[in-house]
């Protein structure tokens, strides 16, 4: 029945070590969307994906990378986790851009 | 960038009241749309309403637009325990990436028994 999956649900990294999360759907939507979410903050879009088209918020640092190697699956890649980016990361799809967004449970990320 | 804005940002009332959100933005929209977010969890779509519509409802839920004032309101009628939440409104933008969503900071709703 779960429509958008995220996994891990809970994850620790140290500072600087690569962490990816993952994020799969079987709506098979067009659009994917990866947003960072800080404590009592509103979503942050980091980026989507339409289709294989990747589109980078221009404020999104280089150190998050996104990887959609099919309709159903998404990764976001942080490289060298710093302390501030501990936070919640959420998962969303849509049909087509704009439309109603579905979202995972999210993954809580925290870097030690 | 962020484009709604909630109000109040936090809301306490008891089961049974009814519950009223405001959101203001800032420029033309296609359509407005309303989430809610349990504590830890993601956010689930409660409402769309295009900018040619001006109320709409969902069960308990009854939300209104005025593109006039920039504005849209979210009513929650004999709300419950279960209500509380956080409830965000959403505009879409065009940005340098092409359309998306752009997310109010929410409104904490408390909900006591």
């Amino acid at each position: 029945d779960a429509m958008v999956i995220q996994n891990p649900r809970y994850q620790v990294t140290q500072f600087g070590k690569p962490v990816t999360l993952s994020c799969s759907q079987t709506l098979n939507h067009n659009v994917m969307y990866w947003y960072q979410q800080k404590s009592s903050q509103a979503p942050k879009l980091l980026f989507h994906y339409y289709d294989k088209d990747f589109n980078n918020e221009a404020d999104t640092p280089d150190n998050f990378q996104s990887r959609r190697p099919n309709t159903s699956f998404c990764f976001l890649d942080i490289r060298s986790p710093g302390l501030g980016d501990a936070a919640m990361y959420l998962c969303a799809t849509s049909r087509e851009l704009v439309y109603e967004q579905y979202f995972g449970p999210g993954t809580r990320l925290t870097v030690t | 960038s962020q484009q709604g804005e909630e109000d109040p940002q936090a809301l306490s009332i008891q089961e049974g009241e009814n519950a009223t959100m405001n959101c203001s933005y800032k420029t033309s929209i296609n359509n407005l749309q309303w989430y809610r977010q349990n504590s830890g969890r993601g956010l689930v779509h409660l409402i769309l309403i295009r900018s040619n519509e001006r109320e709409k409802h969902s069960g308990r839920l009854r939300v209104t637009l005025d593109t006039s004032k920039k504005s849209s309101s979210l009513l929650i009628t004999a709300s419950r325990a279960a209500d509380t939440a956080s409830y965000f409104c959403a505009t879409d933008a065009n940005r340098n990436s092409g359309y998306a969503l752009n997310f109010g900071k929410g409104t904490s709703l408390l909900v006591t028994p």
